[in-house]
């Protein structure tokens, strides 16, 4: 099956400094990835779309000054999340579709952001 | 806004056949519908996915009305390791995916 990573699994910074988390799918090609956040013993929350080529397209209430997406090719997208404070602490992971014959988005194993 | 209804939580013991049956009220002519499993700190795993009556694969069944405004997924015998929260989504692979609450499945021994 669609293999999605992404790197880092985990990652700690302090707070006002930026993180870059990449998502890539390994063994096809995805013209469109997801990026969602979860909070502890919640469900998942979708942040954007990220779109090969163009620009992300936000969900309402998410900062797209502070979360910046790149998607700059077809197997990988970034998110960036710039001036990190505490609450910004989150399991973030993405997802991608090869738009093939299966309606199925893989999922990548998710990124622990803590931010000190 | 989640297009899905679950129960937020069930209760099972080990090899017994679980159902977890999902609303989707609103789901669209294009919309599949597909279950996820997801443990701890990790991604949601697909487990199956149908878009009418009855689909089967190696580790469950989901069962899909004529109407489409439900769905059951059907996981027979399940064990300890089945623990996990399942989300039903409905749409198609074009489409943003909105999770709704899902069902925490608590398999007891």
């Amino acid at each position: 099956g669609a293999v999605v990573s992404q790197h880092p699994s985990w990652v700690i910074c302090k707070s006002g400094t930026s993180v870059k988390i990449e998502c890539r799918s390994l063994d096809f090609q995805a013209t469109t990835m997801f990026w969602y956040r979860q909070f502890p013993k919640q469900s998942l929350m979708l942040m954007a779309t990220s779109n090969e080529g163009s620009k992300a397209t936000y969900e309402q209430g998410v900062e797209k000054d502070k979360f910046l997406i790149n998607h700059a090719s077809l197997t990988l997208s970034t998110l960036t999340v710039t001036s990190a404070h505490p609450e910004d602490s989150s399991f973030y992971i993405c997802s991608a579709s090869d738009r093939g014959d299966s309606y199925e988005q893989y999922f990548g194993p998710g990124t622990r952001l803590t931010v000190t | 806004l989640a297009k899905t209804t679950q129960p937020i939580s069930m209760d099972s013991y080990e090899g017994q056949e679980v159902n977890i049956t999902c609303s989707h009220n609103n789901i669209a002519t294009n919309d599949y519908i597909t279950w996820y499993q997801q443990f701890p700190s990790q991604g949601p795993r697909f487990i199956i996915q149908g878009y009418k009556t009855k689909v089967t694969n190696e580790v469950a069944s989901l069962f899909i009305p004529a109407d489409r405004k439900s769905s059951t997924l059907s996981l027979p015998r399940v064990s300890l390791s089945d623990t996990a929260v399942y989300y039903c989504l409905v749409g198609d692979n074009f489409n943003k995916f909105y999770f709704g609450s899902g069902t925490k499945l608590n398999v007891k021994p």
